[in-house]
């Protein structure tokens, strides 16, 4: 059973666009909910990550929208670049981590 | 530090043989985790070590799969024998404190491993 739902699977946005990503999960326990991003041959390495208590972060261009009641979260990336191109993986830890099954984003230049 | 140090990175096998991976998680870190990644189920927990002791194990697909942890700076993770379904790409993290403390994962460049 996937504990954390993610969308799109995949994702091409023109250079300057926005990229929104979802997530979605049912356990309210969890109490983290990072995103990491991939590129091809190398392992996630995280990106921005946030706490149940604040429904916004921002860092740069990227932003992570959080609304608990829906259990819900998205990450935004604004003026997307090629260089963002990557697959992207929403978790949420309470324990351990549980990932999302990964977008893949292009951004066509 | 030269960050967490996995290999092989490319494995090719046949079915029955065994395989092992290896790992050198980042000094200091507590934690180290397997995971494995494939295209259908992305990212998949198969067991994680506090201190060099295996804490859940529940995400080892099956009795083929062994991991162990003899000290803090290495970790293997054995398939016995292999199947052509184990193909992914192996992963393993480190961190230096408890998941549920914002704690940051920081994976290696991952094992292709490859059976045949």
């Amino acid at each position: 059973q996937q504990q954390v739902k993610q969308s799109p699977q995949s994702l091409i946005v023109q250079k300057g666009g926005i990229s929104i990503i979802n997530c979605a999960y049912e356990n309210t326990a969890f109490d983290y909910f990072p995103w990491y991003q991939q590129f091809p041959g190398k392992g996630p390495a995280l990106l921005i990550a946030i706490r149940p208590d604040v429904s916004e972060k921002k860092e740069g261009r990227f932003t992570i929208s959080f609304n608990k009641s829906a259990k819900q979260f998205s990450l935004h990336i604004m003026d997307s670049q090629p260089g963002d191109s990557a697959t992207y993986f929403c978790a949420a830890s309470e324990n351990q981590f549980y990932f999302g099954t990964g977008t893949s984003l292009t951004v066509i230049p | 530090d030269a960050g967490v140090i996995q290999s092989p990175r490319h494995e090719v096998t046949e079915m029955g043989q065994e395989v092992t991976l290896r790992c050198k998680p980042i000094s200091g870190h507590d934690y180290l985790f397997w995971y494995r990644q494939t295209m259908m189920r992305g990212l998949e927990l198969l067991i994680y070590f506090n201190n060099n002791v295996p804490i859940d194990d529940s995400g080892m697909p099956e009795d083929r799969f062994s991991a162990k942890m003899p000290n803090a700076s290495f970790s293997t993770l054995k398939i016995q024998p292999s199947e052509p379904r184990d193909s992914a790409v192996y992963f393993c993290a480190s961190s230096p404190i408890d998941s549920s403390n914002t704690g940051e994962l920081f994976f290696g460049e991952g094992s292709r491993l490859t059976v045949l």
